[in-house]
C-alpha cells in the first residue's frame, strides 16, 4: 500500500460547481499535512496546510480526519483557473526531510 | 524577489553520459530538496541538504546519483552512467528553518530526457 494515496481523477466538473477529494495516508506518527497545487508542466506550489481543526482559505476547505487518517481539499464555486493537479503531501515526523507526496488528483473545470 | 532557479531547464541526454543539474534556493533559506518526478507521479524525495550537510539521502534511487552542496548555498545533482530509466524532471525545493509549515518553494525543474 502507497503511504500516500489520492483518487488520479480526472474529476471533471462545470465552473461554479463545488467539487471536493480525500487523500489517505498510511502512517500514523503523521504530523503535518498540506495541499499543493501543479499546473500542467510547471512546479508544485503550496495551496495550503492543513490544521487539526480544519481551515478554509476563500473558496478551498481542508480538513483532517486522524482516526480514518484522511484529509479532503473542497473547493467551492469552482473556477477555470482552478484546473490543475492537486498534491497531497503528508509529513512522517520532526524531521523536514520526511516528506511523501501523493500522485494527485487532477481536476478540470469545464465553462 | 527571486525564486529558485534550476539549470538547464532541458537535458537530452544519451545513454551512459554523465549530467549535471544545478538549482539555486531562495537566498537564506537553509534546507534544500532534491526531488524526482516522473510522468502523472508525485514528487518523490531524492536527498535533504541543511546548509552544506547531507542530512538524509536515502532516496537516492542508485549509487550513480551524487549531490552537494559545499557551500550551503547553490546544490548540483549529478548522475552518472544515465540510464533510460532516469529520464524524469528533476525537482530543487528550498525552505527557511525552523520550518514551521514546512512550506517549500519549487523551481522550475530540469526535464532530463535520456536517448
Amino acid at each position: 500500500r502507497k503511504e500516500v494515496e489520492q483518487d488520479p481523477g480526472p474529476f471533471n466538473v462545470p465552473e461554479g460547481a463545488t467539487v471536493a477529494f480525500n487523500c489517505t495516508y498510511s502512517n500514523s506518527a503523521s504530523q503535518s499535512f498540506f495541499w499543493y497545487r501543479q499546473d500542467c508542466r510547471k512546479e508544485p506550489k503550496l495551496l495550503m496546510s492543513v490544521y487539526s481543526s480544519g481551515n478554509e482559505d476563500g473558496r478551498f476547505t481542508a480538513q483532517l480526519n486522524r482516526a480514518s487518517q484522511y484529509i479532503s481539499l473542497l473547493i467551492r464555486d469552482s473556477k477555470l483557473s482552478d484546473s490543475a493537479t492537486y498534491l497531497c503531501v503528508v509529513n512522517k515526523g520532526s524531521s523536514a526531510s520526511k516528506i511523501i507526496f501523493g500522485s494527485g488528483t487532477r481536476l478540470s473545470i469545464r465553462p | 524577489g527571486a525564486g529558485v532557479s534550476q539549470s538547464p531547464r532541458y537535458k537530452v541526454a544519451k545513454r551512459g553520459q554523465d549530467v549535471a543539474l544545478r538549482c539555486d534556493p531562495i537566498s537564506g533559506h537553509v534546507s534544500l530538496f532534491w526531488y524526482q518526478q516522473a510522468l502523472g507521479q508525485g514528487p518523490e524525495f531524492l536527498t535533504y541538504f541543511q546548509n552544506e550537510a547531507q542530512l538524509d539521502k536515502s532516496g537516492l534511487p542508485s549509487d550513480r546519483f551524487f549531490a552537494e552542496r559545499p557551500e550551503g548555498s547553490v546544490s548540483t545533482l549529478k548522475i552518472q552512467r544515465t540510464q533510460q530509466e532516469d529520464s524524469a524532471v528533476y525537482l530543487c525545493a528550498s525552505s527557511s528553518f525552523p520550518a514551521n509549515t514546512y512550506e517549500q518553494y519549487f523551481g522550475p525543474g530540469t526535464r532530463l530526457t535520456v536517448t
